[in-house]
């Protein structure tokens, strides 16, 4: 079974603070992604990374920043956090096709 | 662009009916398409995909593909309340790309 882990199942923080967010998969999918899920918008793309190292910008990487130095783990840096970055994160990591990690609600105060 | 339409519902059936779920996409050249389920408040969870035009069955779902019209639904035979939940297509363009664009959902809801 693939298995793709996320640090946190729920996280609150502060305007202005720092925040990471951690991606574990382990089927060595060369693929990984972060996306954003709000009511009424889908599922919004953030970054991918198709190797160790390599990242390309989604839909809406304002305000975010992500870092592959191994290729099992992928992260999501908020470099520094807004309201309106409180949002479910899903990690997803691919071969043909896509599987996701259980998400982190993150709310930002 | 490339876009994946679908009907947001709810679609409501009863427990027992079979529920038809449909999705359309824009980009010709489409080559690989799923189906996700996913519950309030959790992540999507892989329950169906399919490459090839016509019919692919699991258990109580079944996949059919018609890339002339650009269509892919989801059946759901005998559906159980435990069904209800917001399903999501999702479409893989040409040229191997491994990115999916998904659809904003159909919410489904499976009443006793």
């Amino acid at each position: 079974d693939v298995k793709v882990t996320q640090s946190s199942r729920y996280l609150v923080k502060r305007t202005g603070e720092k925040v990471f967010l951690e991606c574990v998969q382990d089927m060595d999918h060369e693929n990984m992604f972060w996306y954003r899920q709000d009511p009424g918008l889908g599922l919004r793309l953030i970054y991918f990374s198709y190797d160790v190292k390599m990242k390309e910008k989604g839909d809406i990487p304002e305000g975010y920043s992500v870092s592959r130095e191994k290729k099992e783990r992928f992260s999501l840096i908020l470099e520094s956090a807004s309201t309106n970055q409180t949002s479910m994160y899903l990690c997803a990591s691919s071969g043909k096709t896509q599987y996701f990690g259980p998400g982190t609600r993150l709310l930002v105060l | 662009q490339k876009e994946v339409e679908q009907n947001s519902g709810p679609l409501s059936v009863p427990e027992g009916a079979i529920a038809s779920l449909n999705c359309t996409y824009s980009d010709r050249g489409s080559q690989s398409f799923f189906w996700y389920r996913q519950y309030s408040g959790k992540s999507p969870e892989l329950i169906m995909f399919i490459y090839s035009n016509g019919d692919k069955e699991d258990g109580r779902f079944t996949a059919q593909l018609n890339k002339a019209s650009q269509y892919v639904s989801l059946l759901i035979r005998d559906s159980q309340p435990s069904d209800s939940a917001t399903y999501l297509c999702a479409v893989t363009a040409s040229g191997g790309s491994y990115i999916p664009t998904f659809g904003r959902g159909t919410s489904l809801i499976v009443h006793p």
